[in-house]
């Protein structure tokens, strides 16, 4: 079974509407992170938590919020789509007690928003 | 100025030649600097990391820091067709993320 899961994989959705993307993990690890990865611009992060009390914006957090559930749960949250919010989104997660802290990264969920 | 920024390419190399892949950087008080490889339709995984001025190895990578000129590079010797891929430079933590080259290794 995969370390780092998210669902959907795959979902399309209209403009308007409120959708959640989870991701679970079973690495054990304390931090977790969300990304999007358009083409051209690469990885961009989103949010973050270092653990479940602590929540932390990135780059581009406008239009988005998490919720981080649990220490292996963190999902992400459009709270209105919209069409340039179409992209992938990678969760990952890290261990701060393991030196050197490297981000594992799940399989992805792509967005298509009508 | 962006965080990290990287040669987008496309990077096209013979088999069995040396790619050589470029990172600059914005913040002189990064400490760590990592290279991820993504193939078409995958997640990142990381290839290597680097914290110290100079050159580290591992197999047919080898990673090579500058800090005084902010540049990060990734060598892959011997390149195979399976190295094509896009290669992501990110530095300091959390991760922030170059654009990315892809690379492509004609047999």
């Amino acid at each position: 079974d995969a370390d780092v899961t998210q669902t959907p994989r795959n979902r399309i959705t209209k403009t308007g509407k409120r959708i959640m993307l989870e991701c679970s993990q079973t690495k054990g690890h304390d931090r977790m992170y969300w990304y999007r990865q358009d083409p051209g611009l690469g990885l961009r992060l989103i949010y973050y938590s270092f653990d479940v009390k602590d929540i932390n914006k990135g780059e581009i957090s406008d239009g988005y919020s998490v919720s981080r559930q649990a220490q292996a749960k963190f999902s992400l949250s459009l709270e209105s789509a919209i069409p340039n919010q179409t992209a992938l989104y990678f969760c990952a997660t890290s261990d701060s007690n393991r030196g050197p802290e490297t981000q594992y990264f799940g399989p992805g969920t792509r967005l298509l928003v009508l | 100025q962006k965080e990290v920024e990287q040669n987008s390419g496309p990077l096209s190399v013979p088999e069995g030649a040396i790619a050589s892949l470029n990172c600059t950087y914005s913040d002189r008080g990064s400490q760590s600097f990592f290279w991820y490889r993504q193939y078409s339709g995958k997640s990142p995984e990381l290839i290597m990391f680097i914290y110290s001025n100079g050159d580290k190895e591992d197999g047919r990578f080898t990673a090579q820091l500058n800090k005084a000129s902010q540049y990060v590079s990734l060598l892959i010797r011997d390149s195979q067709p399976s190295d094509s891929a896009t290669y992501l430079c990110a530095v300091r933590f959390p991760l922030f993320f170059g654009t990315g080259t892809r690379l492509t290794v004609i047999p």
